[in-house]
């Protein structure tokens, strides 16, 4: 079985400040792995995705994250947050060619940026 | 708007209680899902259904009965819940490619739940 750990619970930093949001995870097989967002009040959705490729993947609004097979970790990046950055950040992995798309999730990271 | 849509937003009840939630999605994806998020504790995924089969059951306690009629529409039925059971739950959609890519999953708003 797989899972996923998300180092900081919470992160609170500056407008303008680089964000880094750490993600590992534990499987032996071939993954994918994936960035949720979620804004206040609003539903979960996906921020990018890795299966495959180049493992430097960029996503919505500015987001990057970087799979990196040796550490088994795909990071979160932004080099300048705003104010509406402040979201609960969920990383995700599957197993490659899962039936239903079971995801595990991280138990997520609230990024509080302030004005 | 995801696509996604669970009613209700809100609902509180006693444990002796029977309720049922619902997901509906319009958005012509076979496959649809149950998540629990509960406070300090991780997403954790209950069930899945392929093109209205279950293909997993993530060793849910019984008093959680899912029900898939169609593609469109999933429920979840609880009875004698326990007040540990008070969560977010969360249902999802996705479609199917068959390619092991990882499909985006589209989320509702969800329904919050407190169980008495």
């Amino acid at each position: 079985a797989q899972s996923v750990s998300q180092h900081n619970h919470h992160v609170i930093l500056s407008e303008a400040a680089s964000l880094e949001l750490g993600c590992n995870y534990s499987y032996g097989g071939t993954v994918n792995l994936f960035w949720y967002v979620q804004y206040p009040g609003q539903h979960l959705q996906l921020l990018l995705k890795y299966f495959s490729g180049d493992p430097l993947v960029k996503g919505i609004k500015g987001f990057e994250a970087e799979f990196i097979k040796s550490k088994f970790s795909f990071n979160l990046r932004k080099p300048s947050v705003q104010w509406s950055d402040t979201a609960e950040y969920f990383c995700a992995v599957n197993a490659r060619g899962a039936a239903g798309n079971k995801l595990t999730f991280g138990g997520g990271t609230r990024v509080l940026v302030k004005p | 708007e995801t696509g996604v849509t669970q009613t209700p937003r809100h609902l509180v009840m006693g444990m002796t209680n029977k309720k049922s939630l619902k997901c509906e999605q319009h958005l012509g994806h076979n496959a649809m899902y149950w998540y629990k998020q509960s406070a300090k504790k991780p997403l954790e995924l209950m069930f899945v259904y392929n093109f209205k089969e279950q293909t997993e059951n993530n060793s849910v306690p019984s008093r959680f009965s899912p029900e898939c009629p169609n593609s469109s529409h999933l429920f979840l039925h609880l009875h004698t819940l326990q007040p540990e059971d008070s969560a977010l739950y969360l249902c999802a959609s996705s479609p199917l490619t068959g390619t092991g890519q990882g499909e985006k999953l589209f989320f509702g708003s969800g329904t919050q739940l407190s169980v008495l």
